[in-house]
């Protein structure tokens, strides 16, 4: 069973800060990680799928680095804004599986006003 | 844009009663999953499912569950006699390969 942790768990930040979380994920065996944004209520969202050690991705406001060799992930919002609060979910992928997701708890980001 | 659906948002059950989640997953994509989330704790993989079979299962997908595509649209999870531990959000996923999966909205499983 893939260990996977995220942090914090929960964040409140005001319009316009920029923040960060990070995903933790055994190095050994890794095959991919995944982003996703989830919103109550509505479906999880792909963000970003990685594969390579430092790799950057961006989307927006939205970007991730990755480092396989430690196991972590970073992803940053540059400019929140409260449209971005939602669950920020990371889930690595084992080379021994077909393409489970293993979900870390997530990060609950709140932006306000 | 193409997305997961799945019916119905919200099912309501006695325990030791079958219940079938349906899910229809993006048209072109081959591969295909069931997730779970019980209240309060993380998402979790139950199968995947590819080329008409079981991919691979964790070990929550005992013999109460079982998975079908009866025809070339539909993806449904059986759970045979629930249980209140079974109580949960069940999240249909589906991928064109081992590449990004595509949520759908989920169905939240009540068992009384």
């Amino acid at each position: 069973i893939l260990n996977v942790e995220q942090s914090p768990q929960s964040l409140h930040v005001q319009e316009g800060d920029s923040t960060n979380f990070t995903c933790s994920f055994p190095s050994s065996n890794f095959y991919a990680l995944h982003w996703y944004r989830w919103e109550t209520a509505k479906s999880p969202e792909a963000l970003f799928v990685m594969t390579l050690n430092g790799d950057e991705k961006k989307k927006g406001r939205i970007s991730a680095t990755l480092n396989t060799k430690e196991g972590y992930s970073y992803l940053y919002i540059k400019g929140s804004q409260p449209e971005d609060s939602a669950t920020y979910l990371c889930a690595p992928i084992n080379t021994g599986t077909a393409s489970k997701l293993t979900f870390g708890t997530g990060t609950r980001l709140q932006v306000t006003l | 844009e193409p997305e997961v659906t799945q019916t119905p948002s919200h099912q309501v059950t006695q325990m030791g009663q079958e219940v079938i989640l349906r899910c229809v997953p993006i048209s072109n994509h081959l591969y295909f999953y069931w997730y779970r989330q019980i209240l309060g704790q993380k998402v979790e993989f139950l199968v995947s499912f590819y080329n008409n079979e079981i991919s691979e299962k964790s070990e929550i997908f005992d013999d109460q569950f079982s998975v079908e595509r009866p025809d070339g649209s539909n993806f449904t999870l059986k759970i045979r006699s629930t249980k209140l531990e079974d109580s949960a959000m069940y999240f249909c996923a589906s991928s064109e390969g081992r590449s990004t999966q595509y949520f759908g909205p989920g169905t939240r499983l009540t068992v009384l």
